[in-house]
């Protein structure tokens, strides 16, 4: 079945940099792209960007824009998301999503299992 | 950026009730529309996508309908399991941008 599966749980310091890892199974990696959502505690779902599968493009969410980089392995299939320069409010549960399109848009689904990223000092 | 806004922001309704959420986007979006449920503590799981279509396996209570501005998602007999939050999404182009989601608790 089509899954993807996150790297576990981060504890990081002001100022470090976070990379999470989302492997997928279950279909062919380059057909479609990989979203990353955040979800900070108590709260809403907010998109941060998209990559490619097939070639790489990415797009950013203004908000991130300079502070993520999304890539990808194909040879593992395997998404990455790096962010850097954390502060408290970075603080949330990550997901990875697969959208239907692989130019990004598109309905995400699956979702990965997330990945809760904790900034404190 | 269009902005999608949802209301109510929450909802209690009794078991076998019909529930309707709703939806605005800012801007027409035709029917490049999807709705999610996050149970508490859960991930959150694709319902509905292109406004109306019900994604394999998700129980027939469920349905959406709408396009362009507004859109509406519904559940015809509530059931205890619904109890979750509800958030839309509209995923034409980018920036991809969700609603601050509906949650749904049981009276």
């Amino acid at each position: 079945q089509v899954q993807l599966v996150q790297s576990g749980t981060e504890v990081k310091k002001p100022g470090a940099s976070v990379k999470v890892s989302c492997k997928a199974s279950g279909y062919t990696f380059s057909s479609y792209a990989i979203n990353w959502v955040r979800q900070a505690p108590g709260q809403g779902l907010e998109w941060m960007g998209w990559i490619s599968g097939y070639n790489g493009n990415t797009n950013y969410a203004q908000k991130f824009q300079g502070r993520v980089t999304m890539t990808t392995d194909t040879s593992t299939s395997t998404a990455y998301m790096e962010l850097r320069s954390l502060g408290s409010d970075d603080t949330a549960e990550y997901y990875c999503a697969r959208s239907f399109y692989n130019s990004g848009g598109g309905w995400f689904d699956p979702w990965g299992q997330g990945t809760l990223v904790t900034v404190s000092s | 950026d269009i902005q999608m806004t949802q209301s109510p922001s929450s909802l209690s309704a009794s078991v076998g009730d019909r529930v309707t959420f709703t939806c605005r986007a800012s801007q027409g979006i035709n029917n490049y529309l999807a709705w999610y449920q996050q149970r508490p503590g859960k991930v959150p799981n694709l319902l509905i996508y292109a406004a109306s279509t019900l994604r394999s396996g998700v129980p027939s209570r469920f349905s959406g309908s709408g396009s362009g501005t507004d859109f509406t998602l519904t559940i015809s007999s509530l059931q205890p399991e619904d109890v979750a939050t509800y958030y839309c999404q509209k995923y034409d182009s980018a920036p991809i941008t969700f609603g601050q989601g509906t949650r749904l608790e049981i009276k």
